[in-house]
């Protein structure tokens, strides 16, 4: 149990159009969503948190005209980077949190953003 | 402030070698600990957690971590090192309504 997946797991776009990656929870119901991004051989930087129903928290310096969150059911979250240029190319990962309560979150497999 | 620290970048342990990758937090509370395991190109595995209870957790792939409140460490540990664990390592604090990463760390298992 307790599976997300993500879609797409590659994507390339050319700069300057806006590309949607989606964010599921296949087996559970996800009050909180959190969508990560990756540079390589970096950690994890938290972007912005979701709530089903809600407006998504940035992190400081995410930039929330640029990477629009939507957390529309229990199960899908999805993160649009528009107007997308060579500095978005990155690994983003999203990662979902049931309702136990013990603040376990579940992630996806990540997807591999190329701006072209 | 909450933070996580793996102090070794980067780790080389022969195969069959045994593994220790260290962790050590920084939180007011107990805090539940996670460590996750990343292949290049993929996402995170969960190789094993600590909540609460014996603070010596068991994982998959053999892995097993302490939980040391007097020294806010987590540590893992595997006996016997494979070639396929080479991977980066990530630590975690879930604390609030957030995870906190450790900077991660990469394994290179030589044979």
């Amino acid at each position: 149990g307790a599976v997300v997946s993500q879609h797409p797991s590659r994507v390339i776009c050319k700069s300057g159009t806006s590309v949607k990656i989606e964010c599921r929870s296949l087996d559970f119901q996800a009050t909180t969503m959190f969508w990560y991004r990756q540079f390589p051989k970096k950690s994890l930087m938290l972007m912005a948190t979701s709530n089903e129903g809600s407006k998504a928290t940035y992190e400081q310096g995410v930039e929330k005209d640029k990477f629009l969150i939507n957390h529309a059911s229990l199960t899908l979250s999805t993160l649009t980077v528009t107007s997308a240029h060579p500095e978005d190319s990155s690994f983003y990962i999203c990662s979902a949190r049931g309702t136990s309560g013990t603040y376990e979150q579940y992630f996806g497999p990540g997807t591999r953003l190329t701006v072209t | 402030a909450q933070s996580v620290t793996q102090p070794d970048i980067h780790i080389t342990v022969s195969e069959g070698a045994s593994l220790e990758l260290r962790c050590n937090y920084s939180y007011g509370a107990t805090p539940y600990l996670f460590w996750y395991v990343q292949s290049p190109g993929q996402g995170l595995q969960l190789l094993l957690k600590y909540f609460s209870g014996d603070t010596l957790v068991q994982g998959i792939k053999g892995f097993e971590a302490e939980f040391k409140r007097s020294q806010s460490s987590f540590n893992l540990r595997k006996p016997s090192v494979h070639w396929s664990d080479a991977a980066e390592y990530f630590c975690a604090v879930g604390a609030g309504n957030q995870f906190y990463f450790g900077t991660g760390t990469s394994l290179t298992v030589i044979p």
